[in-house]
């Protein structure tokens, strides 16, 4: 079967920084994105991993190993606009343009 | 660049009651995708459509149609409303160019409620 597995919810402090994990059993693998989604709105893209290793973009850095089957996204210097849901997203086979999404985790930034 | 818009953004449907959702991006995008997401349960892929004029099913087709008769277009209809497809629908589209990354353009959403 297709699995992705996230947290639901996690709770951080302005400032600080937090580590968002997301584990995937898919049949085959072309790429793990992630999406941030603020309450009623639409996702949008953060970042792409398809190689193991880091990106950075800013404040936002997503990790991936694609032998572990594991990603994180890291966010640090948290803001208060950055509660938001997070979104953990597989592209499982290559040729095909079909997305599989986790559940995403409901990041709570506290003052 | 208007990006992605959706039409309607709410709609409340008796059971067995029809309706089409209207998807309209400007990226001249080739990929166009609809999704549902209920609490809990994410995102799930309903159809998706690779070109004008092609559509395949996602994970969840049962209980819905889809067109694409334009590129820019993607419909998405319910030929007889039930209660189960109360949800919030989002409609996405995305580049094939080489080198470019994927990512998906999500529209605002339509919320719809079948009672």
């Amino acid at each position: 079967g297709q699995n992705i597995d996230q947290p639901t919810e996690m709770t951080a402090t302005e400032g600080a920084i937090v580590q968002i994990n997301c584990t995937y059993q898919t049949s085959g693998f072309n790429g793990l994105f992630w999406y941030q989604q603020h309450a009623g709105e639409a996702p949008t893209f953060l970042s792409y991993n398809v190689l193991d290793g880091l990106e950075e973009k800013g404040r936002f850095s997503s990790f991936l190993s694609r032998s572990k089957g594991y990603s994180y996204l890291l966010l640090k210097e948290l803001q208060m606009k950055d509660s938001a849901s997070y979104l953990c997203a597989v592209r499982a086979t290559s040729g095909t343009y079909k997305y599989i999404f986790g559940t995403g985790t409901r990041l709570k930034v506290l003052a | 660049n208007a990006g992605v818009t959706q039409t309607p953004k709410f709609r409340v449907l008796k059971t067995g009651q029809s309706m089409t959702l209207l998807c309209a991006q400007d990226m001249n995008h080739e990929y166009m995708y609809w999704y549902r997401q209920d609490p809990g349960m994410g995102l799930r892929l309903i159809h998706y459509s690779v070109g004008e004029g092609t559509t395949a099913k996602g994970e969840v087709p049962d209980g819905y149609n889809v067109s694409r008769l334009k590129k820019q277009n993607f419909l998405l209809g319910l030929e007889s409303a039930a209660p189960s497809q109360t949800s919030v629908y989002f409609c996405a589209s995305s580049s094939i160019e080489a080198g470019i990354v994927d990512e998906q353009f999500f529209g605002p959403g339509t919320r719809l409620t079948v009672l």
